[in-house]
């Protein structure tokens, strides 16, 4: 059973506020990832982590910020939001290379966010 | 570059009837392929993966898929579907010498009628 969890669920904010979307995971993953998703849309990658200490950009640029102090935490900030960002952002996780099924990712619920 | 196609954005059925969702990819080396569901309001789950041996491969919820390395193909398929399967069905494809990234399709969107 995967266990990855993202806080909150739904939020709506006002343009020009700081948020951190949380996300944790309990299975000891090295490598994370952080998607955005329009409505009936794909996933797009916007950041990802390999390790502890290790963040990259993903394939959509994206005006949020990451961080990755401990293994089972990987939140992301936006600095000043603005309606441009409403969307829902989902978190993932997967075991190191070499497993055998080390390209599985484990979502999360996912956030809603929805900029005023 | 890698990327994937999903080639019908949504599938309406009825109850009972079988379905195929239909996949296909482009990639100049191996892969391994996935497909997701994801229902309203929730994260994706895994359905089923090909990483290698037998071409075809059964999931969770009654659903299976063959890999077709010719076409480049990932088809999914289920002889009999629920109402409870209406949901979003993604295909991903990753490079088996990668770092474990995964290329998503455009989702398709299953309907199950009564």
């Amino acid at each position: 059973e995967a266990d990855i969890y993202q806080t909150p669920r739904y939020l709506v904010i006002g343009t020009g506020k700081k948020i951190t979307l949380e996300c944790s995971q309990t299975m000891g993953h090295d490598k994370m990832y952080w998607y955005q998703q329009d409505p009936g849309m794909e996933l797009h990658l916007i950041h990802y982590s390999y390790g502890v200490n290790s963040t990259e950009k993903g394939d959509l640029s994206s005006e949020s910020t990451v961080s990755r102090i401990r293994t089972e935490h990987f939140p992301l900030t936006l600095e000043s939001a603005r309606p441009s960002h409403t969307s829902q952002y989902l978190c993932a996780s997967s075991v190191r290379w070499g497993t055998g099924s080390s390209h599985e990712q484990f979502f999360g619920p996912g956030t809603r966010l929805t900029v005023l | 570059a890698q990327s994937v196609t999903q080639l019908d954005s949504q599938v309406p059925v009825f109850e009972e009837a079988p379905v195929e969702l239909r996949c296909n990819y482009s990639s100049s080396v191996s892969v391994y392929l996935f497909w997701y569901v994801q229902y309203p309001n929730q994260g994706l789950q895994l359905l089923l993966k090909y990483l290698s041996g037998s071409t075809l491969v059964k999931g969770i919820n009654g659903f299976e898929a063959e890999f077709n390395k010719s076409q480049t193909s990932f088809h999914l398929r289920k002889p009999s579907v629920h109402i409870s399967d209406t949901a979003e069905y993604f295909c991903a494809v990753s490079e088996t010498s990668n770092t474990g990234k995964l290329i998503f399709g455009q989702g398709t969107t299953l309907q199950v009628k009564p």
